[in-house]
């Protein structure tokens, strides 16, 4: 069973770029949920997709935009880049939408915007 | 609106001493919550779940937690603490009600450091 995958692992922005993270469900799954991590703070959902349609969404403002593909997988974009939105970014696989499932982590990509 | 409330920054113990971690809830419904832990430079790994049921519930690695309704908590323990489990943990609940989909609120985290 293959796990969750984030790519790329770090990057490094500058102000007003735009930028995509990209997510590798774990096999079998057809929910990724985005997490936004500040550095000392718990994560902060950011939307989630199921079947390839956005299913809910956080108090995040529509720079921030995503996908997801029918093979599950995922993007996060974020445009006009903020220093604020320098963060640990968390994708999450689920099997489905049923609320008592737990959901499962990668690693996350390290945003930093200078 | 749900919130998780996690008390304590950070715990300290001395490895095979009990250990607690403290996390209390505010949902408008019934709750699921989940314990996940974090380490350095690594996503979130699951623990545990409360679903419905026993108000223990065991999860991985040896930990467990209790759910109490009266007192709205959802404390992790562990009967003799590790080294190896000096990390981030987080609480975090799902409203089964108003938040059918993907919504995890999560608390703020506490460091867990284990001493030899």
């Amino acid at each position: 069973e293959t796990g969750v995958t984030q790519s790329p692992t770090h990057l490094i922005k500058t102000r007003g770029q735009q930028v995509t993270l990209r997510c590798s469900s774990q096999s079998g799954h057809n929910t990724v949920s985005w997490y936004q991590q500040a550095l000392g703070q718990g994560p902060q959902f950011i939307f989630q997709y199921y079947r390839e349609e956005e299913n809910g969404r956080g108090n995040f403002p529509p720079r921030f935009s995503g996908l997801q593909f029918p093979n599950y997988s995922s993007e996060l974009n974020v445009n006009a880049l903020e220093l604020d939105d320098s963060a640990l970014y968390l994708c999450a696989s689920a099997p489905g939408l049923e609320s008592s499932y737990e959901q499962y982590f990668g690693p996350g990509t390290r945003l930093t915007v200078t | 609106a749900q919130s998780v409330a996690q008390p304590e920054d950070q715990v300290n113990v001395a490895e095979g001493n009990p250990l607690t971690v403290k996390c209390t809830y505010s949902v408008s419904g019934n709750p699921y919550l989940f314990w996940y832990v974090q380490y350095p430079n690594r996503g979130l790994q699951f623990l545990l779940k409360y679903i419905t049921g026993d108000n223990l519930v065991k999860g991985s690695y040896g930990f467990e937690a209790e759910f109490n309704k009266s007192q709205t908590s959802f404390h992790l323990k562990k009967p003799s603490a590790l080294v190896s489990d000096s990390a981030l943990y987080f609480c975090a609940v799902r409203d089964r009600v108003t938040d059918s989909w993907g919504k995890l609120q999560f608390g703020a985290g506490t460091q867990v450091v284990v001493t030899p």
